[in-house]
């Protein structure tokens, strides 16, 4: 069975960091492209950022570019987003997901984590 | 990369059918076929409905099609019953390597 656990959210201070992880298992870890993909309280869904599965190639929203990197472990089917200078606009659920098998691209998501709270306030 | 435009909410009585547009650009919608809709109940994660504009996933009900005309995209729910009462959101590749999503569809069954 595919899972994927989400961890690593909480509060912090405008200006701050924070790692989030995501454990993945029931599947090839390394097989796979992942995505991170976020929702405001009460909004929709948006686009963070992608890595491919084993060269590691990222992609990433223009909001978060040059504040945010993605990043894998395959030896510990892992995948992570590290957040620095956060904003208050960056306060969402954060979700992973993975690839959709079978999809021609790496940007359509069938299975989803139960999301972490990252909260950005003084 | 502005957001896909999605309308706002749309309703239907059981067993009736509904379509909710998507609406991008060339640049996306117009340009891929790699758009994707995902089904959210409140507190929930988002559930891949359809990808590549007419595909459903293992385990997802054949009363969920889509289609894609130009720039516009399309999901279809036939049949409706309560359970698919939900936001709908539709999603698509850019062409500058990202992923945009609409803003959702929030569906009522009545």
């Amino acid at each position: 069975e595919v899972q994927l656990l989400e961890s690593g959210g909480g509060l912090v201070q405008p200006g701050g960091s924070l790692r989030l992880s995501c454990a993945a298992s029931g599947f090839t870890f390394s097989s796979y492209a992942m995505t991170w993909v976020r929702q405001a309280p009460g909004k929709g869904l948006e686009w963070v950022s992608t890595i491919s599965g084993s060269r590691g190639g990222t992609n990433y929203a223009d909001s978060v570019k040059g504040r945010s990197t993605i990043s894998r472990d395959n030896s510990q089917n892992t995948l992570y987003l590290q957040m620095n200078s956060l904003r208050a606009e960056d306060t969402a659920v954060y979700y992973c997901a993975r690839r959709a098998e079978g999809s021609g691209n790496y940007y359509a998501f069938d299975y989803w984590g139960q999301g972490t709270l990252v909260t950005v306030s003084s | 990369q502005s957001a896909l435009t999605q309308p706002a909410s749309v309703s239907g009585s059981p067993g009736q059918s509904i379509t909710i547009s998507c609406t991008g650009t060339s640049s996306d919608v117009g340009a891929y076929n790699y758009v994707s809709w995902y089904q959210q109940h409140p507190g929930k994660a988002p559930k891949l409905m359809i990808y590549d504009v007419t595909n459903r996933p293992s385990g997802v009900s054949n009363r969920f099609s889509g289609s894609k005309s130009g720039n516009t995209a399309s999901l279809t729910i036939s049949g409706l019953q309560a359970e698919d009462e939900a936001d709908y959101y539709c999603s698509s590749y850019t062409s500058s390597k990202t992923l945009v999503f609409g803003a959702g569809t929030k569906l009522t069954v009545l």
